[in-house]
């Protein structure tokens, strides 16, 4: 079957670094993403990784080795708002999206 | 620019009910996607439209579940008769044309609880 392994809890403090890592096993790979969802929110596009290699989008960073199916969300210089769960995303083609559970991130003061 | 709604914002019906959920996808988004996510597990993929065509529609778990999109403009998703399995958080989430898959705009979804 299909399916994306990811932490189910990650605590971190303000202004650490954290790292949520992701494998993934699909039939088919156009490449990963990550989401971010606040508790009753919408789940909101964070980033897109196609290549191998990183990605940066200011604080966050997200990575790819495609050869390994492994992905991770770097998080920097974390702040009390970025509380909330990560997703990774692949998608698979045909418009078929694959997600993760989720990875609830508590960040402390 | 309006992001994706979502009506109604939660619903707690009986076993044996009947529930339209329906989506308003960002006006020109030809994508339109339906997932679920039960507590704790993945966000599960159950259809995709593009402009009123079925593209994909594998993650459906039954034929109590039927999908519309008539004009290609906003979706209804109905379950009958619901059953307490059907519990969730429904998602709906639009894009348009030419990007990439991934890179979906959701809805803040419907919260389904069958009693």
């Amino acid at each position: 079957g299909q399916s994306l392994e990811q932490p189910s809890e990650v605590t971190a403090v303000e202004g650490a670094i954290v790292q949520i890592n992701c494998t993934y096993q699909t039939s088919g790979f156009y490449g990963l993403s990550w989401y971010q969802q606040h508790d009753g929110g919408a789940p909101t596009f964070l980033s897109y990784n196609a290549l191998d290699g990183l990605e940066e989008t200011g604080r966050f960073s997200s990575f790819l080795s495609r050869s390994d199916s492994y992905g991770y969300l770097l998080l920097q210089e974390l702040q009390m708002k970025d509380s909330a769960s990560y997703f990774c995303a692949v998608g698979t083609g045909g418009f078929k999206t694959i997600f993760g559970a989720g990875t609830r991130l508590f960040v402390k003061a | 620019e309006a992001g994706v709604t979502q009506f109604p914002s939660h619903s707690v019906i009986e076993k044996g009910q009947t529930v339209t959920l329906r989506c308003d996808p960002i006006s020109g988004h030809d994508n339109l996607y339906w997932y679920r996510r039960v507590m704790g597990k993945e966000i599960k993929f159950l259809l995709h439209f593009v402009k009123e065509s079925k593209q994909d529609e594998s993650g459906m778990p039954n034929n109590r579940f039927l999908a519309e999109r008539t004009g290609g403009t906003y979706s209804t998703l109905k379950v009958q008769p619901a059953e307490l399995e059907d519990s969730g958080v429904y998602f709906c989430a639009s894009s348009p044309i030419g990007t990439a898959q991934e890179t979906q705009y959701f809805g803040p979804g419907t919260r389904l609880l069958v009693l």
